[in-house]
């Protein structure tokens, strides 16, 4: 079946330092991939939709220039924190679809566990 | 705004029971109904996915319903066992757009 790697898993770093999380589908074209943020016992909240080659759409309240997402070929999508603060700590997570995989489930990542000092 | 709910919030059930898990959404008009569960600190695992046009799938255990014009699905989890403990999340995907609305999901514990 369709996988979804997302790399790092865990990231702990200093305030003030930019992070970038690596999503990447590994045996199908994903045309869009979806970046999702959680909160502790939160459910997931959509931040932003990636589309291959295009910029990225934002949902409301997310500041596209704090979170900065590259879709640069149809395997690999990056979301960079940057400037990141105690405020930014979360669980990141992408999910990836490809325009023929319509009717099949949307795949995820194992998430990104990010905490900032 | 699509509105996904989730009822209970946190269930606890002894080995061998079967359950219900509940999922309502406000806006009809979707395009799926994926049922995912998520173990601590992990990813999502999709475990069912009803399309608007069906009524249930099944899997194993697992069988999810989807009755869209009421905007309610339920998961039926048969004889329970200690490894089902979870969060089991519900999420509708609307009819424009691939992006998926989340439920807060059900905390499951199945004790021995």
């Amino acid at each position: 079946g369709a996988v979804v790697s997302q790399h790092p898993s865990w990231v702990i770093c200093k305030s003030g330092t930019s992070v970038k999380i690596e999503c990447r589908s590994l045996d199908f074209q994903a045309t869009t991939m979806f970046w999702y943020r959680q909160f502790p016992k939160q459910s997931l909240m959509l931040m932003a939709t990636s589309n291959e080659g295009s910029k990225a759409t934002y949902e409301q309240g997310v500041e596209k220039d704090k979170f900065l997402i590259n879709h640069a070929s149809l395997t690999l999508s990056t979301l960079t924190v940057t400037s990141a603060h105690p405020e930014d700590s979360s669980f990141y997570i992408c999910s990836a679809s490809s325009w023929n995989t319509g009717n099949q489930p949307q795949h995820f990542g194992d998430g990104t566990r990010l905490s900032i000092l | 705004k699509q509105e996904v709910t989730q009822i209970p919030a946190a269930l606890s059930v002894p080995e061998g029971e079967n359950l219900v898990l509940n999922c309502s959404f406000t806006d009809s008009a979707i395009y799926n109904l994926q049922w995912f569960r998520q173990d601590p600190g992990k990813g999502l695992t999709s475990l069912l996915l009803i399309q608007s046009s069906q009524r249930e799938q099944t899997s194993g255990r697992l069988n999810a319903s989807l009755d869209k014009s009421s905007g309610r699905s339920t998961l039926y989890i048969a004889a329970s066992q200690p490894g089902d403990s979870a969060t089991y999340l519900c999420a509708v995907r609307p009819n424009s757009g691939y992006a998926l609305n989340f439920g807060k999901g059900t905390s499951l514990l199945v004790t021995p």
